[in-house]
């Protein structure tokens, strides 16, 4: 079973929606999430950080965490076309102390 | 601003030849990290640093050694290349703990 999981998609919406992006986690003891985008031939590069169950809203950006299903969630409002890219998940596990463990990438397209 | 700056962009090797990818950090971060990513297989870690002097395997340092004597460098070596050396690498930065690794620009390696 791989440690974090996600849809690899492509993942399609059409422009003004809203886009949900899926990671389950193995690990019952993490305690830090991360999504980061990646565009095709860049560097990945952080959208937001969640350490606390629930909902955490950064402009169009809100990620949510629940611990207890081992899931983790990044929605995003009002998707434009720029925003289309790879979305990974990373969890830092249990006892890992900085080291993080991805996803593999949901590859989301916005369309116009 | 947090800045990871790598050597290359692009890099094209022969069978054989010793490779060095250079990482330098300038936020006086502690940890640091060398990936490969490749196609379906996401991110996956080959080495990383907490100290100077110090390392610590990854998930597949098989091929590879890395170098860190001073804080803000961190160096990642193919003592032979190899075609299935071929890839991506990024190298990150964390100042530590749950902190945010921010990524370099990545170097794209061909071995030939």
């Amino acid at each position: 079973q791989k440690e974090v999981e996600q849809n690899s998609g492509p993942l399609s919406v059409p422009e003004g929606a809203i886009a949900s992006l899926n990671c389950t986690y193995s690990d019952r003891g993490s305690q830090s999430f991360f999504w980061y985008r990646q565009y095709s031939g860049k560097s990945p590069e952080l959208i937001m950080s969640i350490y606390s169950n629930g909902d955490k809203e950064d402009g169009r950006f809100t990620a949510q965490l629940n611990k207890a299903s081992q899931y983790v969630s990044l929605l995003i409002r009002d998707s434009q076309p720029s925003d289309s890219a790879t979305y990974l998940c990373a969890v830092i596990p249990t006892g890992t102390a900085s080291k993080l463990t991805f996803g593999t990438g949901t590859r989301l397209q916005v369309t116009l | 601003d947090v800045k990871v700056t790598q050597s290359s962009r692009y890099l094209v090797k022969r069978t054989g030849e010793k490779v060095f990818l250079e990482c330098v950090q300038d936020m006086d971060h502690e940890n640091m990290f060398w990936y490969r990513q490749d196609p379906g297989l996401g991110l996956r870690l080959i080495y990383f640093s907490y100290d100077v002097k110090m390392k610590e395997k990854g998930d597949i340092p098989e091929g590879y050694s890395v170098s860190r004597e001073k804080k803000e460098r961190f160096s990642l070596i193919l003592e032979s290349a190899s075609t299935n050396q071929t890839s991506m690498y990024l190298c990150a930065s964390t100042l530590g703990g749950a902190d945010t690794q921010y990524f370099g620009p990545g170097t794209r390696l061909t071995v030939l």
